[in-house]
């Protein structure tokens, strides 16, 4: 398996714009979350998935930024408008089961000037 | 909400030394523990899963203990070597609300 994919690997935009970022799970995995990385608060679960379905997304930061799982490969996180804050890493992350291991992709470096 | 704190943020030490990295977590109600490694401008890979029943998981070098009850793992690493370097993070979770440390930066010199 390929592991987690994510796309891009770097988006830089301007404030303002929208912000779609991307993810695939390894296949037959159940959960998936995404995660923002920064220096200063470290890794923050935003959202998390359990066979598509939403389960807690009390880490979404503000009404700008909402998740979907269309279906059990793919996943998007989208940012509108984005804002120079949202500057950082966003991770993706699947395991198969609810407890169960938890595999990361490379991330997303996202630049918002 | 579940804290969790690494000590130390950082530690240097040089090749062959065996060490031992700290992780705490303020909540004992947990379904698991796992540690992750990331280098820098990486993901996240993932070394060891300790289930809440289990005392400890060994990986090659790599010895993870947990504590539940006092709210404890460590890490331990043998023989270190400079391709240990790297961050170390720790997260527990419980029905997958999965929570980090900020990480130990380990610089293992040669």
């Amino acid at each position: 398996d390929a592991g987690v994919i994510q796309s891009p690997r770097h988006e830089v935009t301007e404030m303002g714009q929208e912000v779609t970022l991307r993810c695939k799970p390894i296949s037959g995995h159940n959960s998936l979350f995404w995660y923002r990385q920064t220096m200063m608060r470290g890794l923050e679960l935003l959202i998390y998935f359990n066979n598509n379905v939403p389960i807690d997304d009390s880490g979404m930061p503000e009404d700008r930024f909402s998740a979907k799982m269309p279906n059990a490969s793919f996943s998007t996180l989208k940012i509108q408008p984005s804002e120079p804050r949202d500057s950082a890493v966003y991770f993706c992350a699947s395991s198969r089961q609810v407890n169960t291991e938890a595999f990361f992709g490379q991330g997303t470096r996202l630049t918002v000037v | 909400k579940q804290e969790v704190t690494q000590i130390p943020a950082a530690l240097s030490v040089p090749e062959g030394e065996n060490l031992v990295l700290n992780c705490s977590f303020t909540d004992s109600a947990i379904y698991n523990l796992q540690w992750f490694r990331q280098d820098p401008g990486k993901g996240l890979t993932s070394l060891l899963l300790i289930q809440s029943s289990q005392r400890e998981q060994t990986s090659g070098r790599l010895n993870a203990s947990l504590d539940k009850s006092s709210g404890r793992s460590t890490l331990y690493i043998a023989a270190s070597q400079p391709g240990d370097s790297a961050t170390y993070l720790c997260a527990v979770s419980k029905n997958n609300d999965m929570r980090f440390g900020a990480g130990t930066r380990l610089t293992v010199k040669p």
